[in-house]
């Protein structure tokens, strides 16, 4: 079974710092890679998606991520973040299910950014 | 376009008393997926319908039932609640089961069962 680990539950940063928000992965084989955000008391909502093609994605918001096949991960960057980029981080992977033949959709734990003034 | 609504917004059960969450979706997508989303944990799959028609336990289903009423509603039953069962619960809707579609997420549902 797939596992994703995302390195830091909590990202303390100030204002207009860079971030990045880890995310390592376990599954070897076709994976598609996903980062979601959620604001405080809302839905989850896509940022971006990695599927094929270029390593380096650019999502909504300033984010970016980069995949990594050899280091399996698929870290996501902001170079200057503001205060309303508050909020939880989750990476997800989608891999085949050996037991259904259907794709699969795995979260991490979860990475909270908080920016402080 | 609401997207993803869910009913309610709060619960508060006893253990051993039943509900029902209502998921809806306005976007016309053939996939639809309950989730319950615990502090640490991330969010874990708990059914999923590919397809109207068609349900299948997800990560976590032990507890629990759904009916895809139709396209556009899945509904999440809790049977006989318990403390463990206490949780975020999210539906989501895709446009389709393959990985690759992005998945819109309802404001949740914060279930107690005291």
């Amino acid at each position: 079974a797939q596992s994703v680990t995302q390195l830091d539950s909590q990202v303390p940063v100030f204002e207009e710092a860079p971030v990045e928000l880890r995310c390592n992965y376990s599954s070897s084989v076709s994976v598609y890679l996903f980062w979601y955000v959620q604001y405080p008391n809302q839905g989850l909502q896509l940022l971006l998606k990695y599927l094929s093609g270029s390593t380096l994605v650019k999502g909504i918001n300033g984010f970016e991520a980069e995949f990594n096949k050899s280091q399996t991960s698929f870290h996501l960057r902001k170079p200057s973040v503001h205060i309303s980029d508050t909020a939880e981080y989750f990476c997800a992977v989608s891999e085949v299910s050996l037991d259904t033949g259907r794709r699969a959709l795995t979260f991490g734990s979860g990475t909270r950014l908080q920016v402080q003034p | 376009n609401a997207g993803v609504t869910q009913t309610p917004k709060f619960q508060v059960l006893k253990t051993g008393q039943s509900m029902t969450l209502q998921c809806a979706q306005d976007m016309n997508h053939n996939s639809m997926y309950w989730y319950r989303q615990d502090p640490g944990m991330g969010l874990r799959l708990i059914y999923y319908s590919a397809s109207e028609g068609t349900t299948d336990k997800g990560e976590v289903p032990n507890g629990y039932n759904v009916s895809r009423l139709n396209k556009r509603e899945f509904s999440l039953r809790l049977e006989s609640a318990a403390p463990s069962q206490t949780s975020v619960y999210f539906c989501a809707s895709s446009d389709r089961w393959t990985g690759t579609y992005e998945q819109y997420f309802g404001p949740g549902t914060r279930l107690t069962v005291t």
